[in-house]
């Protein structure tokens, strides 16, 4: 089961681009990384998906280098309401590989 | 659709007293996930169910834990007897792995209390 690796917090202010990034050393090769991101009082949301390159959507992009051993969330102009907790998960759950949430990294969006 | 329904949202129970957490997963979801939620611990999974069969509860932490997937839109997670470490929020999280994403959908939790 491939371990993530991410920082325990950040701060950005309001307008700012945030990247995070998730180191995931042992991903194999069946391995998709997906991102999510938790509210407080809030069960944890699905953001993004990506197996390799690019991946872009109306919320966020993801960017994976080719040795796919990272992967870097970026949220373009954030504001107050992007403050959540922010997860990285790596496995295949077809080949009975169960995601697991490690401790996230927590954003703090300031005025 | 009506998302991932759990009931109830808030249980505040006394220690050795029987709790049952329920989940009814979003209609045409064939996966179901409990996970539990703590400061302490983050967020774990504890046992999935794959079309209504129980794939792996290897992350249910005693006995005292159980989990039932009667039919495709209904599961339970039952505490017996329950103790104050069992004090988390437990989400329910349903998928359907016809589609192109690994998305779990997540219910709004259970704040449980243990006293």
């Amino acid at each position: 089961l491939a371990k993530t690796t991410q920082p325990i917090s950040m701060d950005s202010y309001e307008g700012q681009e945030v990247n995070i990034t998730c180191s995931h050393n042992n991903i194999a090769t069946n391995d998709y990384i997906t991102w999510y991101q938790q509210f407080p009082s809030q069960g944890p949301r699905f953001i993004i998906q990506g197996y390799k390159t690019k991946v872009t959507n109306e919320v966020a992009s993801l960017f994976i280098p080719a040795d796919r051993k990272s992967s870097t969330l970026s949220l373009p102009r954030v504001s107050l309401s992007d403050t959540a907790v922010y997860y990285c998960l790596v496995g295949d759950m077809e080949a009975g590989n169960m995601l697991t949430f490690g401790g996230g990294t927590r954003l703090m969006v300031k005025p | 659709d009506a998302g991932v329904i759990q009931s109830p949202r808030h249980e505040v129970t006394e220690m050795g007293q029987e709790v049952t957490l329920r989940c009814k997963p979003i209609s045409g979801h064939d996966y179901l996930f409990w996970y539990r939620q703590t400061m302490m611990r983050g967020l774990e999974l504890l046992i999935y169910f794959n079309n209504n069969v129980p794939i792996d509860d290897s992350g249910m932490p005693e006995d005292r834990f159980s989990a039932k997937m009667p039919n495709a839109s209904f599961s339970t997670l039952k505490i017996q007897p329950s103790e104050p470490r069992d004090s988390a929020v437990y989400f329910c999280a349903s998928r359907d792995s016809g589609r192109a994403y690994e998305t779990q959908y997540f219910g709004p939790g259970t704040r449980l209390l243990v006293l």
